[in-house]
C-alpha cells in the first residue's frame, strides 16, 4: 500500500527565511504527486502537482518542489517566506494507473512570525 | 460556479444520534470522496466513488455510510454517531486525473 511521510510537524520561520518542507512517499509503481495547502479556517488548495516531464515543478505564490525519483522524495520550496504563507502542508500521492485514490501526508504546520 | 458545496458547516450530536452529510459540486465530476481530518493524522479517506452508481471504502469505513445519488452529489451518513467521529468532515471530487477539489468542511462533535 502506498504511504506518505512528512517528518516535519510544526516548522517557525520568519518571514523572508528559505522553506524546506520534506515529503516521502512509498510506493514502486508511477506515482502523481501533490501538495495542498489549507489556510487557518479554509479549506485544501492545490499547490502545485506532478505527473510526468519536468521534475522541478513550479507552482502558486512562488512555491516549488523536486521530484526526485531515486529517493522518493517530492519536497516543497521557498525561496523566501511571507507571514501569509502561514498555513498547514499536505503531500500527497497516487498512483498515475487505473483509479486514482490519493493518500495524503499528516501535514506540516508552517508558522511564519512577521 | 460553486465547485464543492457542504452542508451543514457545523454539527453537535449527542452519542447514538444519526445525520446525513451532503455534499454536492457543479464541474461534472466523475469521481467524489469523503475524508475526515483529525489533528496529527492528516486526510483519510472514509469512502469514495469513482463515478456515478458506485462506492468503495476508503481507510476508515467503519460507523459511516455513503450514497452517490447522481453525478452531482454523494451524501456520507453516521447512523450512530460515536464521540470518535468528531472529527472536520470535508468532501472533495475530481474530473479524470487525480487533482481534487476540496469543500469547505463540515466541523462535527458528537457528545
Amino acid at each position: 500500500a502506498q504511504s506518505v511521510s512528512q517528518h516535519n510537524h510544526h516548522v517557525i520561520l520568519s518571514e523572508a527565511a528559505s522553506l524546506e518542507l520534506g515529503c516521502n512517499y512509498s510506493y514502486g509503481g508511477t506515482v502523481n504527486l501533490f501538495w495542498y495547502v489549507q489556510y487557518p479556517g479554509q479549506h485544501l488548495q492545490l499547490l502545485l502537482k506532478y505527473f510526468s516531464g519536468d521534475p522541478l515543478v513550479k507552482g502558486i505564490k512562488g512555491f516549488e518542489a523536486e521530484f526526485i525519483k531515486s529517493k522518493f522524495s517530492f519536497n516543497l520550496r521557498k525561496p523566501s517566506v511571507q507571514w501569509s504563507d502561514t498555513a498547514e502542508y499536505f503531500c500527497a500521492v497516487t498512483n498515475s494507473g487505473g483509479y486514482q485514490k490519493v493518500t495524503f501526508g499528516t501535514g506540516t504546520k508552517l508558522q511564519v512570525i512577521p | 460556479n460553486a465547485g464543492v458545496t457542504q452542508t451543514p458547516k457545523f454539527q453537535v450530536l449527542k452519542t447514538g444520534q444519526s445525520m446525513t452529510l451532503q455534499c454536492a459540486q457543479d464541474m461534472n465530476h466523475n469521481s467524489m470522496y469523503w475524508y475526515r481530518q483529525d489533528p496529527g493524522m492528516g486526510l483519510r479517506l472514509i469512502y469514495y466513488s469513482a463515478s456515478e452508481g458506485t462506492t468503495d471504502k476508503g481507510e476508515v469505513p467503519n460507523g459511516y455510510n455513503v450514497s452517490r445519488l447522481n453525478k452531482r452529489e454523494f451524501s456520507l451518513r453516521l447512523e450512530s454517531a460515536a464521540p470518535s467521529q468528531t472529527s472536520v468532515y470535508f468532501c472533495a471530487s475530481s474530473k479524470d486525473y487525480p487533482e481534487q477539489f476540496f469543500g469547505p468542511g463540515t466541523r462535527l462533535t458528537v457528545l
